[in-house]
């Protein structure tokens, strides 16, 4: 069975800072990972993903997450944290050729003016 | 073409009543999954359809919980008897046919918030 571990249930950064939410995961096989923004009152948007091409894996909004197998890691980055990423994130872990899909429990990220 | 969409977007019940939350996929996609977010907590899954069948419905609890995804019209899932513990944001999300393995993205609706009185 596959999981996810995100650590930290929040971070707080200063607009301008390096955003680090960290994820590891667990799985049998070599997995699928995602990283999922959700604002307020809404749905989850996908940020990015890595199905086994690269293992920096850029997204949307300026973030990337690298896929590190001897760490089984896959955090996510962003150099310089704006207001508007203020959110909650959720790491994802899917096996392959499998829709089976489980989340973390979520970082609530802040930023500070 | 239109995202996933989820209705209502908020639904009030009181007790002992029965709540219908609606989804329909986005265009082209035959995977539905179901999830409940409680306050302040994660996304927890509950159940994975595929038309006219439940593939895994391992994080449904065993009362009062049912979901359907007809061959025709949304997914819905079901909740009967609906006790205050049921308050929670409950998430669809669709995904295309599995074509190799390469088609594992989940596509999220706006959610139902569910409140009983």
């Amino acid at each position: 069975a596959q999981s996810v571990t995100q650590l930290g249930s929040h971070v707080s950064v200063s607009e301008g800072a390096l955003v680090l939410l960290r994820c590891n995961y667990s799985s049998s096989v070599p997995p699928y990972l995602f990283w999922y923004v959700q604002y307020p009152n809404q749905g989850l948007q996908l940020l990015l993903k890595y199905t086994s091409a690269a293992t920096l894996v850029k997204g949307i909004n300026g973030f990337e997450a690298e896929f590190k197998k001897s760490e089984t890691s896959f955090h996510l980055t962003k150099p310089s944290a704006h207001m508007s990423d203020a959110a909650e994130y959720f790491c994802a872990v899917s096996p392959r050729g499998n829709n089976d899909m489980r989340f973390g429990a979520g970082t609530r990220l802040t930023v500070k003016p | 073409n239109a995202g996933v969409m989820q209705n209502p977007r908020h639904l009030v019940r009181r007790r002992g009543q029965e709540a219908r939350l609606r989804c329909s996929p986005m265009k082209g996609h035959s995977h539905v999954y179901w999830y409940r977010q409680l306050p302040e907590e994660g996304l927890k899954f509950m159940v994975y359809l595929q038309k006219e069948n439940i593939i895994d419905e391992s994080g449904m609890p065993k009362e009062r919980f049912s979901a359907e995804f007809p061959k025709e019209g949304p997914s819905i899932l079901r909740i009967q008897q609906v006790v205050r513990g049921d308050s929670a944001a409950y998430f669809c999300a669709s995904s295309p046919m599995d074509i190799g393995g390469s088609t594992d993205t989940q596509y999220f609706g706006p959610g139902t918030r569910l409140t009983v009185l």
